[in-house]
């Protein structure tokens, strides 16, 4: 299916861990990316091939993926991590065709 | 430093065309494996992917957007152009082009410009 479900939002306090899941039927096949997106700056990249980190990325941030859930765990949530966050994939036939999450509010507490 | 800049109007009216431009820097879409595509985000909603392209012209679009895209590449001048035909009040929001990279396997997004905000009214 060419659709992705991510809750709307999530709240944790400070050093918790924050989990924010992506279910779609793609994940099964397709591999899960995830993007940062602070209050009015363009997305980044925080997690590719479901789980792999860029350079550059807080090793608190990590990612995974079993059947058709994807996850990005935050740990020791840190005040600056509040963002919205979209997962991203394709559709389980066609890896050009390119589907985003409705995105996470991670509020920090 | 690899950056990716958007450019176009900043308002257009309905049942216009909108063409935008994304100006690559420190890469060229001549590299094999590579790719440019755009995408939108409405104001306050999700991420929409729009299109993209890769370095040897293999286009790919959005299903519900098909009729309406075309996205080119000008190598010359190291820069990717989306033009978007019958614009509607719907289609506000920010543009983004961003670099398209191969990894596992698969593409993703891996760097992408500040956006360009368009406003679509009469």
């Amino acid at each position: 299916s060419y659709e992705l479900t991510q809750p709307p939002s999530v709240s944790v306090s400070p050093g918790q861990t924050a989990r924010i899941t992506c279910s779609g039927d793609a994940l099964a096949k397709k591999y899960v990316y995830w993007f940062q997106q602070r209050v009015g700056q363009a997305p980044v990249v925080i997690i590719y091939d479901d789980s792999e980190r860029p350079s550059g990325i807080p090793e608190r941030f990590s990612g995974s993926s079993s059947g058709t859930t994807g996850t990005l765990t935050i740990s020791g949530v840190q005040a600056e991590d509040e963002a919205d966050y979209y997962c991203q994939s394709s559709d389980i036939s066609d890896h050009n065709l390119v589907v985003f999450g409705g995105g996470t509010k991670l509020t920090v507490l | 430093q690899i950056t990716l800049k958007e450019s176009g109007p900043t308002l257009v009216k309905p049942t216009q065309t909108l063409t935008l431009t994304c100006t690559l820097s420190g890469f060229s879409l001549n590299t094999r494996g590579l790719g440019v595509g755009w995408l939108r985000q409405p104001p306050g909603k999700a991420l929409d992917w729009l299109a993209h392209i890769y370095w040897n012209d293999d286009k790919h679009y959005s299903p519900s957007l098909r009729n309406r895209l075309t996205i080119s590449k000008d190598t010359s001048n190291n820069q990717v152009v989306l033009t978007v035909t019958n614009m509607d009040p719907v289609d506000t929001g920010t543009y983004y082009c961003a670099r398209r990279i191969s990894s596992g396997g698969a593409y993703f997004f891996d760097i992408w410009g500040q956006g360009t905000l368009v406003t679509v009214s009469s």
